[in-house]
């Protein structure tokens, strides 16, 4: 049974600092992974989204990167604003078909 | 302009009552998603429907009965809700239910349920 981890479970950094946040599974036969951002009390949304062929995905200051056989990814974020506070919810989407989340990373950037 | 649009809100019942939850989809996706969030936060799938099929059906009380009418929709209907019950459930849509490598979740806003 696939299981998601994300280290650490909550992290707090000064704004304009560089970031990392970790995931990591358990089963490697995945087909994508994907970063989601959930702000409180509300939705989800797809940050970034890795197949499994891929090593990583950038989209704007976020980076994304896959390390299947390892079981790993990182979202790494440049320049962190107090915008960027939120939870970070890592999901991989496995052969059972469906999408196993961690527990998420709560991140607080201090202006 | 919504993607994913779930009513109500916030559901607020007693213990006992039976409430229903809607979701709809405008991306034509052929997959949608029943997710509940617990209070410890943590997001856990309970139904899949693709094309109006169940494929997933995890381990979840058979209080808990999805509907899809069409493509476009999938309603969950809950019986005899109990205090366990109260958390956060969000819909999902997505284009495909397979392999498919590029499989991207899109999800509603959430429904907060709270039972009295």
């Amino acid at each position: 049974k696939q299981e998601v981890t994300q280290i650490p479970a909550a992290l707090s950094v000064p704004e304009g600092e560089n970031l990392v946040l970790n995931c990591s599974f358990t089963d490697s036969a995945i087909y994508n992974l994907q970063w989601f951002r959930q702000d409180p009390g509300k939705g989800l949304t797809s940050l970034l989204l890795i197949q499994s062929s891929q090593r990583e995905q950038t989209s704007g200051r976020l980076n994304a990167s896959l390390d299947k056989s390892s079981g790993r990814s990182t979202l790494y974020i440049a320049a962190s604003q107090p915008g960027d506070s939120a939870t970070y919810l890592c999901a991989v989407w496995g052969g059972s078909y469906q999408l196993t989340f961690g527990k998420g990373t709560k991140l607080s950037v201090i202006p | 302009d919504t993607a994913v649009s779930q009513t109500p809100k916030y559901l607020v019942t007693q213990m006992g009552n039976d409430k229903s939850i809607k979701c709809e989809q405008n991306l034509g996706h052929d997959t949608m998603y029943w997710y509940k969030q617990d209070s410890k936060k943590f997001l856990k799938i309970m139904f899949s429907y693709n094309n109006k099929e169940l494929i997933i059906n995890e381990t979840v009380p058979n209080r808990f009965s999805p509907k899809s009418p069409d493509k476009a929709h999938l309603n969950l209907h809950i019986n005899s809700l109990e205090l366990g019950d109260s958390a956060v459930y969000f819909c999902a849509s997505s284009q495909d239910s397979g392999s498919a490598t590029y499989n991207e979740q899109f999800f509603g806003p959430g429904t907060r349920l709270t039972v009295l």
